[in-house]
């Protein structure tokens, strides 16, 4: 099973500033990594998928990079809606898919 | 608008069984994969079940094969889970999603909630 470690646990930022948030895969995924989006008593939502590209409707603040092990997903500048928990998600080798543990953005 | 709405869900005794439904809407049901994808508070999110478009093919994580079944009616655009002996591991919130690409999840519904309780 590919394990998927996610860095920080909570990221404590401001309005305005930059976010940057790790992925990491016990194995290669390749480009194959997702990134999501969760508030409080929502479904998750796609930001980010094969590992740059943003899914429909989602603004450029938001950035996905990397590839084979390491990936960072990154937000230019918080808006107030940003804060949330994201996770990313790999569909490179399966069964199963797997999600990492979740990185809450919290305000400072 | 693509809408897909969950429902079934509730609370069942430990080796009980429940099924749970998930109703397209807003786009072809029948030329979308589909999946089942859990949130616990032990394991938090956890992928349980794909389905092809056809249904002629279907994966499961290893906790739930044996146990539970994805099915589909695409005349209905209705996606299925049945649940048998349930465990208490099993509970937490259950969401249905479409899968664009082999596999990731662009919509999900609202998600049903499932309790495996004495």
């Amino acid at each position: 099973e590919t394990v998927l470690t996610q860095s920080p646990a909570t990221l404590s930022l401001s309005p305005g500033e930059r976010a940057t948030l790790s992925c990491r895969a016990s194995e290669s995924v390749g480009s194959y990594l997702a990134w999501y989006q969760q508030k409080p008593g929502q479904a998750p939502r796609l930001l980010i998928y094969d590992a740059s590209n943003r899914a429909i409707d989602i603004p450029d603040r938001f950035s996905g990079s990397g590839s084979g092990t390491d990936f960072t997903l990154t937000i230019s500048s918080l808006e107030p809606e940003d804060f949330a928990v994201y996770y990313c998600q790999q569909r490179s080798n399966w069964p199963p898919l797997t999600f990492g543990g979740g990185t809450k953005v919290e305000i400072k | 608008e693509v809408q897909l709405v969950e429902s079934g869900g509730g609370l069942v005794q430990p080796g009980g069984s429940l099924r749970l439904s998930c109703v397209a809407s807003g786009f072809t049901f029948s030329r979308s994969w589909m999946s089942w994808v859990r949130q616990t508070p032990g394991k938090g999110l956890e992928w349980v079940a794909n389905i092809k478009e056809d249904g002629s093919e279907e994966y499961y994580v290893d906790s739930v094969r044996g146990r539970f079944t994805i099915s589909r009616d695409n005349a209905k655009n209705t996606l299925f889970l049945q649940m048998n002996s349930l465990r208490v591991e099993d509970g937490g919130k259950y969401y249905c999603a479409r899968a664009p690409r082999l596999f990731d999840w662009d919509y999900w519904g609202q998600g049903t909630p499932v309790t495996v309780s004495s």
